[in-house]
């Protein structure tokens, strides 16, 4: 069975820097890796896809890079605002689900 | 384009009783795949509707069940419920399965089971 594991369970960083949060998953056969944001008390927003033959999407500040030999996967944000406050996910796409991470918490202090 | 949307937000319930939780997918979305969100467990998936059937299903007991209307909608069901079943139950659609495909989540209904 697949498992996906965040380090670190939480992290807070002062505006502005730039931080990677990381994913690891145990089986390489995957179809496709996501990046969640999820807000208090919300649903989840979907940041970014890497398909199983890509390396890297990006998107604004987001950048998320995917090792599938090595069952890792990093999201890099640049610039950190407040407003990047929130739990960041992993999923990792099978053939039939997604199987998840217990995220990362993000805390940007102003 | 309006989003994927879950009723009710919130409920609260006790001990033995039946909830029915609904979810409207993105217009076009075929697939709607139901998930549980628990402090202790995390987002583990519980079951995917296509085309009114249900392709997978996660690792939950009988009283978890759902199913698809044909226009996509779907509702899941949890029957005698038990302390541990409050969560947050999300639903996300898609145009195809779950797996290899987008995901669009709903805000999610929040079930406290007292």
């Amino acid at each position: 069975k697949q498992e996906v594991t965040q380090i670190p369970a939480a992290l807070s960083v002062p505006e502005g820097e730039n931080l990677v949060l990381n994913c690891s998953f145990t089986d390489s056969a995957i179809y496709n890796l996501q990046w969640f944001r999820q807000d208090p008390g919300k649903g989840l927003t979907s940041l970014l896809l890497i398909q199983s033959s890509q390396r890297e999407q990006t998107s604004g500040r987001l950048n998320a890079s995917l090792d599938k030999s090595s069952g890792r996967s990093t999201l890099y944000i640049a610039a950190s605002q407040p407003g990047d406050s929130a739990t960041y996910l992993c999923a990792v796409g099978g053939a039939n689900n997604l199987f998840f991470g217990t995220g990362t918490r993000l805390t940007v202090i102003p | 384009k309006a989003g994927v949307t879950q009723t009710p937000r919130y409920l609260i319930k006790t001990r033995g009783q039946q909830v029915t939780l609904s979810c409207s997918p993105i217009s076009g979305h075929r697939s709607v795949s139901w998930y549980q969100q628990t402090p202790g467990q995390g987002l583990q998936f519980l079951f995917e509707y296509f085309s009114e059937t249900q392709r997978n299903k996660g690792n939950f007991p009988g009283r978890f069940s759902g199913r698809q209307f044909s226009n996509s909608r779907s509702e899941m069901n949890v029957s005698t419920l038990e302390l541990g079943d409050s969560a947050l139950y999300l639903c996300a659609s898609s145009l195809r399965d779950s797996g290899a495909n987008v995901l669009t989540f709903g805000a999610g209904s929040r079930l406290t089971v007292l």
